[in-house]
């Protein structure tokens, strides 16, 4: 049970390259989260899934888009990175049932110059 | 609007001092609260959650925390930190029952001193 695994671990993006980052669980869980983390700020939300199929926007979700095509994965891309983007990006899931505890993936550390 | 406050943005403690991190939520109804531990390039882990019952709960690593809904608060405490306590810390509240998402506080790094 790997729990949630992130892949790159760490990018580099040139303003205006496009990315996706990658997000799997192995929970069988629902829910699905975005966040990123900037420094002494905390984590915002970008975008949230409830099931495969279904996604919807958090606080921060300009520039980014997400898809849930399977209870699995649930990939972030961007497409024309700034350099506002540069943060690190956190995906989450948690259960239907029972509490609202989510599970964190290692994240992403993204830089785009 | 939600909001988590975490006053202390950096706490320092010798090692096998007490410690306790604060936490104040604003919400319209007693939310689902839990605090998270980050260390150096990880992911966040869950230290302890509180939903209803005992207002105080107990978490992994000898760490426990207090609910108190006349103070809005939340703290987290530990009687005896050991150096690999070192780590920021965040205090999360959720009580959307459509997205489940948390609000999260900004985090307090906590470094232990021999």
């Amino acid at each position: 049970n790997a729990g949630v695994t992130q892949t790159p671990k760490f990018r580099i993006l040139k303003i205006g390259q496009s990315m996706t980052l990658q997000c799997t669980q192995d929970m069988n869980h629902n829910y699905m989260y975005w966040y990123r983390q900037d420094p002494g700020m905390g984590l915002k939300l970008i975008y949230y899934s409830v099931g495969a199929g279904i996604t919807d926007k958090g606080e921060v979700p300009n520039g980014y888009n997400v898809s849930r095509s399977t209870t699995e994965d649930f990939p972030l891309r961007l497409e024309l990175a700034a350099p506002s983007q540069t943060s690190v990006y956190f995906c989450a899931s948690s259960k239907l049932a029972g509490g609202y505890e989510q599970y964190f993936g290692p994240g992403t550390r993204l830089t785009v110059t | 609007a939600q909001s988590v406050t975490q006053p202390d943005i950096h706490i320092t403690v010798s090692e096998g001092a007490s410690l306790e991190l604060r936490c104040n939520y604003s919400y319209g109804a007693t939310p689902y609260l839990f605090w998270y531990v980050q260390s150096p390039g990880q992911g966040l882990q869950l230290l302890l959650k509180y939903f209803s019952g005992d207002t105080l709960v107990q978490g992994i690593k000898g760490f426990e925390a207090e609910f108190k809904r006349s103070q809005s608060s939340f703290n987290l405490r530990k009687p005896s930190v050991h150096w690999s306590d070192a780590a920021e810390y965040f205090c999360a509240a959720g009580g959307d029952t459509g997205r489940r998402a948390l609000t999260f506080g900004s985090g307090t790094r906590l470094q232990v001193q021999p």
